[in-house]
């Protein structure tokens, strides 16, 4: 079976410009996680989706940061403008039912984004 | 407001020796699921175990081994005869399960486990 996956693996860009990060997750899984992971702040959830819809983006540092999810099989997050510190591992993660109804998050390999 | 603490920032154990990972939670839900995470150095997070607050019930697959105590509210991971494969970090996690809270995964800093062969 296909995790969820994450493209690209790593990406390295100058600050400015727009950075768009993409996950797919698990066929059948209708919860979708993004989470950020630095050094300083270990890992954080950054916004869900249940359906395509989001449902908590309260992690969401600023506006530079978006996410879409425009179907069951795709979602999108895009930083732009970036910056520095922006620089971290992004993990997708998915799940077939509420974290708290018994079902684990199933993780991506991530993104190691490094913004110059 | 829920909480993971992993006191043990890096630990290093001699391969074959067993080791115990910490994991102390807080909440204030009755219901709520605990989960340990391992991070290889490759990088990607991969599902160990979940445990629901209702089942005190220790559990052992191969060589490893949870052991979970409401009474001091802790998720303890074990891992008996360790080998260098075991080496990554390891994150404990809570999510309480209530409503959309049940989504929310609050981990913990992570251990860094390094078996030296």
């Amino acid at each position: 079976d296909a995790g969820v996956i994450q493209s690209p693996r790593h990406e390295v860009t100058e600050m400015g410009q727009e950075v768009t990060l993409r996950c797919k997750p698990i066929s059948g899984h209708d919860y979708l996680f993004w989470y950020r992971q630095t050094m300083m702040r270990g890992l954080e959830l950054l916004i869900y989706f249940n359906n395509n819809v989001p449902i908590d983006d309260s992690g969401m540092p600023e506006d530079r940061f978006s996410a879409k999810m425009p179907n069951a099989s795709f979602s999108t997050l895009k930083i732009q403008p970036s910056e520095p510190r922006d620089s971290a591992v992004y993990f997708c993660a998915s799940s077939s039912q509420p974290t708290g109804h018994n079902q684990p998050q199933h993780f991506g390999d991530g993104t190691r984004l490094s913004i110059l | 407001a829920q909480k993971v603490t992993q006191a043990q920032t890096e630990i290093s154990v001699v391969e074959k020796e067993d080791v115990t990972l910490d994991c102390v939670y807080e909440t204030r839900d009755t219901t709520y699921y605990l989960f340990w995470y391992k991070q290889p150095p490759s990088g990607e997070l991969v599902f160990l175990i979940r445990r629901k607050s209702f089942d005190e019930q220790n559990e052992i697959s191969g060589r490893y081994s949870w052991n979970f105590q409401k009474s001091t509210s802790s998720f303890n991971f074990t891992i008996t005869a360790s080998q260098v494969v075991d080496s990554a970090v390891y994150f404990c996690a809570l999510s309480e399960a209530e409503d959309n809270a049940g989504n929310m995964l609050t981990f913990g800093g992570g251990t860094r486990l390094m078996v030296i062969p």
